[in-house]
């Protein structure tokens, strides 16, 4: 069964940092490119960053880009969203979720873990 | 960014009623276009993608269409487990959602 786990959300100061880590269990981890989601409290669904198969290519929603950094451990099963710079605007419920192919371009998100919650606040 | 467009924002319907949700872009996305179903307290399902392929184990009760900038999601026959929120979303640039539909009892 294809199993994502998210874990490492909690409460952060504005301005601090956070890593949220992603194991995934049940594929061939290093076959398909990640995503990290988020969905702050009553709000919609935001993309924040994929990650190919390789991790060779990354990419970021505007919103983030330069505070936060995806990567993966393909030997480990796992994704990784490292966060800082964190604002209040930052508060949500971050998914990981997989693409169905190596580069994710133009790809749905097939498979979504159960998310961790952040939340910045001082 | 591609803004993304739903309607309406909810809806009341009964087990058995056939419901259509609607799903504009603001620009042309081509059939890059994916529908997801969310129940509270869980994370989004993938029913449709590619505006008209159905994910692996969701009910032929679902279905897509459209192209461009025009889509619907399509539940031909509403049974009880899908009264949740539905999203569309395109990924033909830097993916977006629209703000979803809820499908409650009526």
């Amino acid at each position: 069964e294809v199993q994502l786990l998210e874990s490492g959300g909690g409460l952060v100061q504005p301005g601090g940092s956070l890593r949220l880590s992603c194991a995934a269990s049940g594929f061939t981890f290093s076959s398909y490119a990640m995503s990290w989601l988020r969905q702050a409290p009553r709000k919609g669904l935001e993309w924040v960053s994929t990650i190919s198969g390789s991790g060779a290519g990354t990419y970021y929603a505007d919103s983030v880009k330069g505070r936060f950094t995806i990567s993966r451990d393909n030997s480990e099963n796992t994704l990784y969203l490292q966060m800082s710079s964190l604002r209040a605007e930052d508060t949500a419920l971050y998914y990981c979720a997989k693409r169905p192919t190596l580069s994710g371009f133009g790809d749905p998100f097939d498979v979504w873990g159960q998310g961790t919650m952040v939340t910045v606040s001082s | 960014d591609i803004q993304m467009t739903q309607s309406p924002s909810s809806l009341s319907a009964s087990v058995g009623d056939r419901v259509t949700i609607t799903c504009r872009a603001s620009q042309s996305i081509s059939n890059y276009l994916n529908w997801y179903q969310q129940k509270p307290g869980k994370a989004p399902k993938l029913l449709i993608y590619t505006t008209s392929s159905l994910q692996s184990g969701v009910p032929s009760r679902f279905s897509g269409s459209g192209s461009g900038t025009d889509f619907t999601l399509t539940i031909s026959s509403l049974q009880p487990e899908d009264f949740a929120t539905y999203f569309c979303q395109q990924t033909y640039s830097t993916p977006t959602f629209g703000p979803g539909t809820k499908v409650d009892i009526k």
